[in-house]
């Protein structure tokens, strides 16, 4: 199985516009989240979904938003980029909670001029 | 608020030596600490995961400990090699609400060189 996998690798938009960064697992987790990882620092979690039609935000969650419809995709919305979203995204899946381990995607490389 | 710091920010070392990367976090309540390691464009990959209730974990070369008490959390990796060369974070696991969320540190970046 493949995995987390994550789409696009890379991207560079202009201020004010929008994109959708897509996530798919294949092992069917419940649990998947979006992390950003700014230069230097340790990744923050922006959203997470414990389940299909359900999720909640994170730490950082303005300027985004999050759809679960299926167990296996969960796509994360830019509205209106802005500068500051610049940053490296990644998505993650686990099966549960505790003591159960999250597995992450390659990441997007996002940048916003 | 939890925080998770990791020292030394960048190592660089030659191949061969015994490594100890240190990871301190501000509050004990933690459900588990787990070590990865990320590849230059690549994803993190997991290590290690020590349950709160455990003192140490090893797979081959590494090994980590956790003194939850102290906050300390350390990474050792026995004979090093180039292709240990990557960014290694650490992030711990909070018990809050309804849902155990990871916090991490900003890593340490380690240069392993013939």
């Amino acid at each position: 199985n493949a995995g987390v996998t994550q789409t696009p690798k890379f991207r560079i938009l202009k201020i004010g516009q929008s994109m959708t960064l897509q996530c798919t697992q294949d092992m069917n987790h419940n649990y998947m989240y979006w992390y950003r990882q700014d230069p230097g620092m340790g990744l923050k979690l922006i959203y997470y979904s414990v389940g299909a039609g359900i999720t909640d935000k994170g730490e950082v969650p303005n300027g985004y938003n999050v759809s679960r419809s299926t167990t296996e995709d969960f796509p994360l919305r830019l509205e209106l980029a802005a500068p500051s979203q610049t940053s490296v995204y990644f998505c993650a899946s686990s099966y549960g909670q505790g003591s159960y381990e999250q597995y992450f995607g390659p990441g997007t490389r996002l940048t916003v001029t | 608020k939890q925080e998770v710091t990791q020292i030394p920010a960048a190592l660089s070392v030659p191949e061969g030596e015994n490594l100890v990367l240190n990871c301190s976090f501000t509050d004990s309540a933690i459900y588990n600490l787990q070590w990865f390691r990320q590849d230059p464009g690549k994803g993190l990959t997991s290590l290690l995961l020590i349950q709160s209730s455990q003192r140490e974990q090893t797979s081959g070369r590494l090994n980590a400990s956790l003194d939850k008490s102290s906050g300390r959390s350390t990474l050792y990796i026995a004979a090093s090699q180039p292709g240990d060369s990557a960014t290694y974070l650490c992030a711990v696991r909070l018990i809050s609400g309804g849902y155990n969320k990871l916090i991490f540190g900003a890593g340490t970046r380690l240069a392993v060189h013939p």
